[in-house]
Order: C-alpha cells, then structure tokens, then sequence
C-alpha cells in the first residue's frame, strides 16, 4: 500500500528559478512529514521536515507547505542551484517512516 | 562518529545462497532501521529496533529475512536462500528516538549494501 506519494518521477528547472516538488498521502495519522536528498551512490540525507500541526516550515533556500485538508506537502527551492540536482524523497512518520518513490530534481545551468 | 556504516557496500550471491549485512549506527542513537530500495521507488520499511528490543517487522520482511541487534549497537541483516527478487539497495539508518520533532534530524541513512542475487 503506497501512503506516500510522489507523481512526478523528475522535474527540469533552470538555475536561479523556484523548483517545487510535490508529495500526497493518505494516512490522516501520519504526525511529521520530511524531505530527504539523495546522492548517487549514497544513502538518503535529511533536508527538511514538518509538524503536522504546522502549515509551513523555512530553512534558507527551502520551505516546506503542509496542506492538510488536501494531504498534501511540497518542497520549494528559491532560488534553485546545479548543487540541488538530486532525487528528493518525501516522507511521513506516524510511527515508522513512510516513503515515496521519489523525484529527480535536474537543475540546468 | 563518521555517521552510520554499512557492510559490505555490494554483494553478489548466487540464487539460494545465505548473505548478512551489517550496519553500525551512531552511537548514541537508540533506535536502528532497515530498508529496502529497488530501482525507481522510495526505501521500502522493513524492521526496526529500539536498543535491542525489534519492536516492528514489516509484512515485506518475509521468514526468509530476519535482523538482530544483540548488544543494542550493531544490527545484521540476514536473507536466507536468496531469490533474485531479493535484488535490491538494503537501506540501514538510526535515530535518537522517533526521529521527528522540532529538533530532530529526521533518520541518518548509511550509504546502504546492494545486494545482486544471479
């Protein structure tokens, strides 16, 4: 049963623009959402998270939106950077974490 | 603490045979996770530990798969007659509790073992 999911398999963005990834899911008791990035070749590291309880949650360049009437979450990257080129996977915790299938993030130069 | 290592980085093993992993957290994380990441999708929950204790198996973690983590430190990982199914990335991350929280950092992943079953 997939809860988490993340519909766009890759996204395209010029650098300097806003790159914003999209994640749903279906589990109302899901209590913490997060992004995580990942490398090639390396595990996944953790980016950014959010309380349920919250609608939006800053870090620099990121912002995380919780919709949770929709059950929905994106990521936003302003301005985006070719450093950012990555697979960024959302997750939702309600007691073991949940995963999506992720999306991966090319930003040109 | 260089962060949560994981062994061996690639395994090949032939259909039927016994492989084990081996993961060792940071060292003052409490809990310890195992996932599985096939090609195309996210990391797949299959069991965690708090301390020694396995508190939760996924219902993927078939009777062929079973972890440890005896000393509550280092876990293994072991898959039993290997099918080619079982071909995939095998994830192992920590955390000082859930993992969540307005100070927590989420899961610290090692780079992870990938196993190919021929």
């Amino acid at each position: 049963d997939q809860q988490v999911k993340q519909n766009s398999p890759s996204l395209s963005v010029q650098e300097g623009r806003i790159s914003i990834l999209n994640c749903d899911y279906t589990n109302s008791m899901f209590d913490y959402f997060l992004w995580y990035k990942k490398y090639p070749a390396e595990g996944p590291t953790f980016l950014i998270s959010i309380s349920s309880i919250k609608d939006k949650n800053e870090d620099g360049r990121f912002t995380v939106f919780l919709n949770k009437s929709a059950k929905h979450l994106s990521l936003h990257i302003v301005p985006s950077q070719p450093g950012d080129s990555a697979v960024y996977f959302c997750a939702a915790s309600g007691g073991d974490m949940r995963f999506g299938a992720g999306t991966r993030l090319t930003v040109k130069p | 603490d260089t962060g949560v290592s994981q062994d061996p980085r690639h395994k090949i093993t032939k259909r039927g045979q016994n492989v084990t992993f081996r993961c060792d957290p940071i060292s003052e994380h409490n809990r310890l996770y195992w996932y599985r990441q096939t090609l195309g999708q996210g990391p797949e929950f299959l069991t965690y530990f708090q301390n020694e204790a396995q508190l939760e198996k996924s219902r993927l973690l078939s009777d062929r798969f079973s972890a440890e983590r005896p000393k509550g430190s280092f876990s293994t990982l072991e898959i039993q007659r290997t099918e080619q199914g079982d071909s995939a990335m095998y994830l192992c991350a920590s955390s000082l509790g859930p993992g969540t929280g307005p100070l927590a950092g989420g899961y610290t992943f090692g780079s992870g073992t990938r196993l190919t079953v021929v």
